[in-house]
């Protein structure tokens, strides 16, 4: 039961433009959406988070956005920059403290 | 500031041979732990997940077990080792739903 799903296995975006990774998820009872940077052979970094009563969350060139009704968010990292190629994962938290992620993005950022 | 440790780095083990992983975290109380698995080319698979001291939440019937015998630290062990149990296994900590933090993980190969 996967409650956390990023259905894109990959995304190749233009160094300057926008990278908009999208997640969806099933559980109403998630109160709280974390994104994470990854690179390989290193543990995920801690992006940015946004709490379920809340529509967008900025951080500098990071912003998550949040549908409720369409149980959706979405991460836009503007602008894209080589260095922001990595896999990307999508987290929600829910009752008991229980993190749960989606299976990742690969985004690739071509200078 | 907060940080968390985990190791070893690196480990290769046969098959049938135990398994102790372990992972601590240095300035905070009470965090919520958590172990993660990442199979290659996988997305982060929640194993166990504790709230509190003797709290242990398992997500996945396995061959592997948790144990947290103080605030700060938590174990991932395994009697006898299986080819399966292969992966990057990754620990981490939160106080607050809207962040989590991970440590640089363990790669475990079982030969």
């Amino acid at each position: 039961d996967q409650q956390v799903k990023q259905n894109s296995p990959s995304l190749s975006v233009q160094e300057g433009r926008i990278s908009i990774l999208n997640c969806d998820y099933t559980n109403s009872m998630f109160d709280y959406f974390l994104w994470y940077k990854k690179y390989p052979a290193e543990g995920p970094t801690f992006l940015i988070s946004i709490s379920s009563i809340k529509d967008k969350n900025e951080d500098g060139r990071f912003t998550v956005f949040l549908n409720k009704s369409a149980k959706h968010l979405s991460l836009h990292i503007v602008p894209s920059q080589p260095g922001d190629s990595a896999v990307y994962f999508c987290a929600a938290s829910g009752i008991g403290n229980k993190l749960v992620f989606g299976a990742g993005t690969i985004l690739r950022v071509k200078s | 500031s907060q940080t968390i440790h985990q190791w070893p780095a690196t480990l290769v083990q046969p098959v049938g041979s135990p398994l102790s992983l372990e992972c601590t975290v240095e300035g905070t109380s009470n965090p919520n732990l958590y172990w993660y698995r990442q199979a290659a080319g996988r997305g982060l698979q929640l194993l166990f997940y504790s709230v509190g001291i003797g709290q242990i939440s398992s997500e996945v019937p396995q061959n592997l077990s948790a144990s947290r015998p103080q605030d700060r630290q938590f174990i991932l062990s395994s009697k006898k080792l299986l080819l399966s149990d292969s992966g990057f296994y990754l620990c981490a900590w939160s106080v607050h739903k809207a962040e989590a933090f991970f440590g640089q993980g363990t790669r475990l190969t079982v030969v």
